[in-house]
């Protein structure tokens, strides 16, 4: 058990819908990080948030956005899904610095039918 | 840009064998560093071992070892004494700074699934 939480584990949904992943980061981490993995992509990096801020984003999509909360959850949105955003959406924590591990929730497997 | 090539899609070893798994990495940052994570067939994400760019000794975790080459731009993995858990894709990631202060996103190669027979 990495200590990173993510829910729903699993998450069936139609195109066009709205949804919210939640990430709650191993305690004391102040980073979490987004991941896709998809079949044809692989994994890539989506977005990161440092202590509530927004630090860095990668192959993150306009329909697709995230927050970090005061207490350092934070929520994926992604919205107007397409079938192509079917994949596992993992978040990852660490605690700050440069030499810090990464450790990765279970993951939220998203299909859309 | 950071680019991690792992060029063995799936290996084979014998159970209670030595495996070593392939990592090349590119990179113009000076300060990186370099991670093996499992996924089990379960999906989830498992840390195994790291080594930084200036760490002058290879990384050791209990049966992983990393055998880091600098000059070639390589962090292979190895895996003694196999053991049918093993069982699992492995990715190899590159953590760097070029992207930014404070911003040390993981770039993962395409991965390599390892079958482990009894």
């Amino acid at each position: 058990d990495s200590g990173v939480t993510q829910t729903p584990k699993h998450l069936i949904t139609a195109t066009g819908q709205r949804v919210t992943l939640r990430c709650s980061p191993r305690s004391g981490d102040l980073s979490v990080y987004w991941y896709q993995q998809s079949l044809d992509q692989g994994l890539q990096f989506l977005i990161q948030y440092y202590n509530g801020e927004e630090r860095a984003k990668g192959n993150i999509l306009e329909r697709f956005s995230a927050q970090q909360f005061p207490d350092l959850h934070s929520e994926l949105n992604l919205s107007s899904l397409e079938l192509g955003d079917s994949a596992l959406y993992f978040c990852a924590s660490s605690a700050s610095g440069i030499t810090d591990t990464q450790y990765f929730g279970p993951g939220t497997r998203l299909t859309v039918l | 840009a950071q680019k991690i090539t792992q060029t063995q899609p799936g290996m084979f070893v014998q159970e209670k064998e030595a495996v070593t798994l392939d990592c090349t990495y590119d990179t113009s940052d000076p300060s990186y560093g370099l991670f093996w994570y499992k996924q089990p067939s379960s999906g989830e994400m498992i840390f195994l071992i790291y080594q930084g760019s200036y760490d002058q000794q290879n990384a050791t975790e209990g049966r992983y070892s990393l055998n880091f080459q600098k000059a070639r731009k390589s962090a292979n993995l190895v895996i003694s004494a196999s053991q049918l858990g093993d069982s699992a894709m492995y990715f190899c990631a590159m953590r760097g700074s070029d992207t930014g202060a404070g911003s040390y996103q993981l770039t993962f190669g395409k991965g390599t699934k390892l079958s482990v027979i009894p």
